[in-house]
């Protein structure tokens, strides 16, 4: 069974211009989850899905980070414009509907300079 | 909301013997523990989990108890391994619905 899908693994950018990640869950995976990881920190929820629906946004800096999932399935995380304390790895993770197991992917790397 | 503190932030052990990683948490709500193993590079790999009506489960070297009286629950590797050397996160869940909270996390360090 595949995991959970993430690109790009790395991405440099400098302050104030855009960027963009993209997850697809394991396949029949209802639950959607964004997280920040700060170094040295443990993962921070920025967002969750159920299908297209957000359950969860009350951590999402929303000035600047917007997410969606419109078919239910893959989803983007978008943050515009960046800042140097964003830099940060953005794992994305997703769950059976009623499953409390979580999944994680491997994560892109952020680097704002 | 819950809060996940998690004890020691490192720790080193030689190859063979025991590790044991604390965690406490603040919601009594909360239901659902697992435990993830980060290498370096890498996302967070679920490793065990344990519910709030059980009080210990093992899967092979690996085991964790829970004691939702005092509202904290535990790690517990044996013989440990140099492949073990990672970073460990515990995390909560209350009921579905509610995101996981983490720890900040323990690195490991096994000395062969």
């Amino acid at each position: 069974e595949a995991g959970v899908a993430q690109s790009p693994r790395y991405k440099i950018i400098e302050k104030r211009q855009s960027v963009a990640f993209w997850c697809n869950p394991i396949s029949g995976h209802a639950t959607l989850y964004w997280y920040q990881q700060i170094l040295g920190q443990g993962p921070k929820l920025l967002i969750q899905f159920q299908n297209n629906g957000v359950v969860d946004d009350s951590q999402l800096p929303k000035d600047r980070f917007s997410a969606e999932r419109l078919k239910g399935v893959d989803s983007t995380l978008k943050i515009q414009p960046a800042k140097l304390e964003d830099s940060a790895v953005y794992l994305c993770a997703s769950s059976l509907v009623g499953i409390p197991e979580a999944f994680f992917g491997q994560g892109t790397r952020l680097t704002v300079v | 909301g819950e809060n996940v503190e998690q004890h020691p932030s490192t720790l080193s052990v030689q190859e063979g013997d025991s590790a044991v990683i604390k965690c406490t948490y603040s919601d009594s709500a909360s239901n659902y523990f697992p435990w993830y193993k980060q290498e370096l590079g890498k996302g967070p790999q679920l490793i065990i989990d344990i519910r709030s009506n059980v009080g210990e489960k093992k899967d092979q070297r690996i085991a964790v108890t829970l004691n939702k009286t005092a509202k904290h629950f535990s790690l517990h590797i044996t013989e440990t391994q140099p492949e073990d050397s990672a970073v460990y996160f515990c995390a909560a869940r209350g009921n579905y619905g509610q995101n996981f909270v983490f720890g900040p996390g323990t690195r490991l360090s096994v000395l062969p």
